[in-house]
């Protein structure tokens, strides 16, 4: 069975730092892109970036939001991505969940996680 | 920057069929995919490449597309079918983007 799970999540002050991490299993990670969603209370979906797989350059894109504070890596030895954001705002208190990412016919997530909680406040 | 427009809500009476419909510029070029999201919970994968269904959903979902608007339909809605929706799809650069969602209440 194809498993994302998030964690890392928690109370954290403005301008702060936390890291979120992805752990999976059941299929061939290496193999995969993997994107990070957030979802703000009560709003839509907010794609935040991706990254690609190593044989595609292993390089990530960002949402302009959050594009030169957040960095999306990953460690295909563990089966893990992470998401490292940095200069934390108000405004990334969401939900984020990690997916699984298909191109065969056009970018799209096809399993998430449960998701994990980012609260921003002071 | 580019937007796919969602109705906010649509109601129907369990056993009814329930259209969600999605418009965007780049649809003509572009597949649609769809998510469900239940209360409290992640979103889930219901229709991919604008008509395919992942094994597991059930067939009374289905998606169609012409032109500037995707359609999903639930036909036969259930009362478990109650969730927000949402299109998602990339425009015309690749960069992805999700629909407002469209919340669907069957009662």
């Amino acid at each position: 069975e194809v498993q994302l799970v998030e964690s890392g999540g928690g109370l954290e002050q403005p301008g702060r730092s936390l890291r979120l991490s992805c752990t999976t299993s059941g299929f061939t990670f290496s193999g995969y892109a993997l994107t990070w969603v957030r979802q703000a209370p009560g709003k839509g979906l907010e794609w935040v970036g991706f990254i690609r797989s190593k044989a595609y350059g292993g390089t990530a894109d960002y949402a302009a939001s959050v594009r030169g504070r957040v960095t999306i890596s990953r460690d295909d030895s563990k089966s893990i991505a992470y998401l490292q954001m940095n200069s934390l705002k108000t405004e990334d208190t969401a939900v984020y969940y990690c997916t699984r990412d298909q191109f065969a016919s056009g970018y799209y997530m096809d399993v998430w996680g449960k998701g994990t909680t980012v609260t921003v406040s002071s | 920057s580019y937007e796919m427009t969602q109705p906010p809500s649509v109601s129907v009476s369990p056993g009814q069929t329930a259209r969600i419909t999605c418009s965007g510029d780049a649809l003509p070029k572009r597949f649609a995919v769809w998510y469900q999201q239940k209360s409290g919970q992640a979103p889930v994968l219901v229709i991919y490449e604008d008509t395919k269904r992942p094994s597991g959903i059930p067939e009374r979902f289905s998606g169609s597309s012409s032109g500037t608007m995707a359609t999903l339909t639930i036909s036969g809605a259930q009362v478990e079918d109650d969730a927000d929706y949402y299109c998602y799809s990339t425009d015309s650069s690749g960069n992805p983007v999700f629909g407002g969602g469209t919340k669907l209440t069957v009662l």
